[in-house]
């Protein structure tokens, strides 16, 4: 069956340290993978979009790599703040069979950032 | 520019009611999405609508889930006869091409009695 695993429920990491989120998928063949930010009470905010055939995006503080051989991605967040303390949700794109892309999405992380 | 607006922010309804979900879109966005959340999990596909149709209605539990978008922006979510497994929050999300990343709003708190 499909999988999307992301590496655990909840992380807490010292403030200034580098965080860093996995997501492992089995039996999807994504074409792009995606990962958003996630607040209490507020909708999923896109972060980064990397593709099948990239391996590895920046933006700022964050990083995130994809390795289809491996079916991984993980996502990093250097010099780490308490403001980066969210869920973190990773989605991979792929084809529904129904004739369209759908975005399928993993629990998520649940990152606390200690002061 | 204003963001995805869902209305109600928050919805009770007992046990065999129906209950419609608004959402507005990004103007201008062709493609919209409905997801349902549950507490601890993620985003779960509801449906997807490019333009007007369904493009996509996979996953949709079952026949009393409906969802329309009659002219192409504004859509409703319409859940007939709910039950308390449909307790969740109820996400949408617009873009403006598939395979763009999604714009999402706050949802929609559903709980049913």
């Amino acid at each position: 069956s499909q999988k999307i695993e992301q590496n655990s429920e909840a992380l807490n990491i010292q403030e200034g340290k580098t965080a860093t989120l996995t997501c492992n998928y089995t039996n999807y063949s994504p074409a792009y993978l995606q990962w958003y930010r996630q607040d209490p009470g507020r909708g999923p905010v896109f972060l980064l979009l990397i593709r099948e055939n990239e391996k590895e995006k920046r933006k700022e503080r964050l990083k995130v790599t994809f390795d289809t051989t491996l079916k991984q991605s993980l996502f990093h967040i250097t010099a780490s703040q308490p403001a980066d303390s969210a869920t973190y949700l990773c989605a991979l794109g792929h084809y529904s069979g129904a004739g369209s892309y759908q975005l399928t999405f993993g629990k998520g992380t649940k990152l606390s950032v200690i002061p | 520019g204003a963001g995805v607006s869902q209305t109600p922010s928050n919805k009770v309804t007992e046990k065999g009611k129906y209950v419609e979900l608004r959402c507005d879109p990004i103007s201008g966005h062709t493609a919209l999405y409905w997801y349902r959340q549950s507490l601890g999990q993620g985003p779960e596909f509801l449906i997807y609508f490019q333009g007007t149709g369904a493009a996509d209605d996979s996953g949709l539990p079952n026949d009393r889930f409906f969802a329309v978008r009659p002219e192409g922006s504004v859509s409703t979510l319409k859940i007939q006869r709910t039950e308390r497994g449909d307790s969740a929050v109820y996400l949408c999300a617009s873009s403006p091409l598939e395979r763009s990343p999604l714009h999402f709003g706050n949802g929609t708190r559903l709980t049913v009695t």
